[in-house]
Order: C-alpha cells, then sequence, then structure tokens
C-alpha cells in the first residue's frame, strides 16, 4: 500500500533562517506531488506542484521554493524565511491530475 | 475563478443525529468534487469522491451528494457520534488541474 512521510512533525525558526521541509511517498511511482499551506482562518492553498521528476510549478509567487530530486521525494525550501511563512504545511500525493489526492500528516511551521 | 463556500462554518450537535454538511461552488465545469475530514492539527483523510457524470457516494454512514448543473453538494452523516468530531472539507478540482478548497465546517458531536 502506499504511504506518504512529511518531517518534520513541527518546527520553530526565527526570521530569517532557511527551511527545508521533506515529503517522501511509498508503494507508488511517477506520482503527482503537491505542497499545500494551511494559515491560521484560511483555507488550504496549494503553493507548488510536481508531475515528475525535476518538473516543479509554482502557484503564488512566494519566499519558498520546492523540489524534486527524485521521483518520490518533494522538498520546499526557503532561503530566508519571513513571520508569513508560519502556517501548517500538508504535502500531498495522487496518482494523476484527476485522482483521489492523498495527504501527508503535516509539519506546523512557527517563524518567530 | 472558481470559488468553493462551505456553510455552515461550525455546527454543534448531539450524539445519534443525522446532519448535512453543506458545499457550493461558483464554476460548475469540474472533474470531481472531493470530501476531506482533517483532525485538529493533523492532515487531511480524503472521505468520498464523486466524479462529474456521478451524483452520489456512500461510504459507510456518510453520503455525498453531488448537484453539478446548481454547484451544490451535501455531505450527509448518518447516526453521528462523538467520533466524527473534526473540521470537514470539501474541494472540486476543475479543468486548471488543481483543488481548490472550501474553507471547512468545525463538526462537534456531543456525547
Amino acid at each position: 500500500s502506499q504511504t506518504i512521510h512529511q518531517w518534520p512533525a513541527t518546527l520553530v525558526q526565527p526570521v530569517g533562517s532557511p527551511l527545508s521541509l521533506e515529503c517522501t511517498v511509498e508503494g507508488t511511482s511517477n506520482p503527482n506531488l503537491y505542497w499545500y499551506r494551511q494559515a491560521a482562518g484560511r483555507g488550504l492553498q496549494l503553493l507548488f506542484y510536481s508531475v515528475g521528476i525535476g518538473q516543479i510549478s509554482s502557484e503564488v509567487p512566494q519566499n519558498l521554493s520546492a523540489s524534486r530530486p527524485q521521483d518520490r521525494q518533494f522538498i520546499l525550501s526557503s532561503k530566508k524565511l519571513l513571520l508569513s511563512d508560519s502556517g501548517f504545511y500538508l504535502c500531498a500525493w495522487s496518482a494523476g491530475g484527476a485522482d483521489i489526492q492523498y495527504f501527508g500528516a503535516g509539519t506546523r511551521l512557527s517563524v518567530l | 475563478k472558481q470559488e468553493v463556500t462551505q456553510i455552515p462554518a461550525a455546527l454543534s450537535v448531539p450524539e445519534g443525529e443525522n446532519l448535512v454538511l453543506n458545499c457550493s461552488f461558483t464554476d460548475s465545469a469540474i472533474y470531481n468534487l472531493q470530501w476531506f475530514r482533517q483532525d485538529p492539527g493533523k492532515g487531511l483523510t480524503s472521505l468520498l469522491l464523486i466524479q462529474s457524470s456521478q451524483r452520489e457516494q456512500t461510504s459507510g454512514r456518510l453520503n455525498a451528494s453531488l448537484d453539478k448543473s446548481s454547484g451544490r453538494s451535501t455531505l450527509y452523516i448518518a447516526a453521528s457520534q462523538p467520533g466524527d468530531s473534526a473540521t470537514y472539507l470539501c474541494a472540486v478540482l476543475g479543468n486548471t488541474g488543481k483543488l481548490i478548497f472550501g474553507q471547512g465546517t468545525t463538526l462537534q458531536v456531543k456525547p
């Protein structure tokens, strides 16, 4: 069966520090991969998605970037965190663009 | 631009009650609609997916309906239990290939 892992579960970082969140999927190949952010009082917002290795689409201009160095690995990064980057970050995968999306457990990021 | 609205934002019911959560969307050109459950501080769990050609889907005590022409979906929960307490999110997949989420309905089922 397929599983999705995200880490860390929680993270507290100072403003201006770098960020690296990792997401891996097991039990499937060539998945579509997604990064979402859920800010307090707001809905889920799609940040990035990827349909293959090295292929990244950005949905909103922001301080973050994403990379997909391996088929089942998706990384969310920042060189310098802003206060506004605080939120709950969720990784998801699907077999195709119109298929069910399965979500990881999320990372709670607090930028202080 | 697709917009998804969920009403009510919060709901509190006694255990055993049947209840309906509502979701509406502005653009009827969708591929599918998904209902998710989110427990506090946790990720999303997919509950039901309804393809645009379908009218409803059922899983256990959950039944989701879709009326694409009117831009509405409902999630019916039968015989609610305290374990059903969570936030329920609906999301539509349109021709942009991206899921657009509603803000969610936070449900509390009191024992």
